[in-house]
């Protein structure tokens, strides 16, 4: 495997339901992000690792919660959703460096539909 | 806060053609902007990065410039073909002491016809 690898591809969940998103990185970088992506709109952070320590969380409600066990995999725990939360999750991952500019590179995605 | 407006609007254009794609941002100049291509349904890939202090970078057939005073970027696509249809975000850094963190732009769908 290559780059960085996320399932489930596709997600259909209740409102009632706990499910995970995993997400691996196969680059040794050292950090790794969240992000939602509903149609027409920007990609929305809502999780960062850096380190495994987790430096950001944007305001996100918390029936989205995320874990870091090591710099390679991160999990997005879900539990009663609704139906607004249906979207696209991306896990993505960079090298951060002290003033060093990074790109950041993608997974998939998981596409999450609320019922 | 810093804000970024891509021509919402889906570009059409002739195969063959050059394609232009503007990133304009409202705030502060970032130390770089980066910008990626994203296919439906998939996630954003990577292109190119270019630094405050650059002008102008290339790759192939692309070119990005950056206009501090504008505070613009443009992507170009010369000799377009219809496998670079897809949609183009472009994305900026926050300074270190407001998180470091990539904004995105909502992205601009280009369309190129055979």
């Amino acid at each position: 495997e290559t780059g960085v690898t996320q399932t489930p591809r596709h997600l259909v969940m209740g409102m009632t339901n706990k499910k995970s998103l995993k997400c691996e990185q196969h680059l040794g970088h050292n950090a790794m992000y969240w992000y939602k992506q509903s149609a027409k709109k920007p990609l929305e952070l809502m999780f960062v690792y850096s380190l495994e320590e987790r430096v950001e969380n944007n305001s996100v409600p918390s029936r989205f919660s995320p874990e870091c066990p090591n710099s390679s995999h991160l999990f997005l725990h879900l539990h009663t959703l609704q139906p607004e939360d249906s979207a696209l999750y991306l896990c993505a991952s960079s090298q951060e460096g002290a003033g060093l500019p990074y790109e950041q590179y993608f997974g998939p995605g998981t596409r999450l539909t609320v019922t | 806060s810093q804000k970024i407006e891509q021509n919402s609007e889906a570009l059409n254009i002739q195969e063959g053609k050059t394609a232009t794609l503007t990133c304009n941002y409202t705030n502060y100049s970032p130390a770089y902007l980066q910008w990626y291509r994203q296919d439906p349904g998939r996630g954003p890939v990577f292109l190119l990065l270019i630094r405050e202090n650059e002008k102008e970078k290339r790759k192939e057939r692309l070119k990005v410039t950056f206009d501090t005073t504008l505070k613009q970027s443009l992507f170009h696509i010369t000799a377009s073909q219809p496998a670079d249809s897809a949609t183009y975000l472009c994305a900026l850094d926050e300074p270190y002491n407001q998180g470091g963190k990539l904004i995105f732009g909502q992205g601009t769908e280009l369309s190129v016809k055979p």
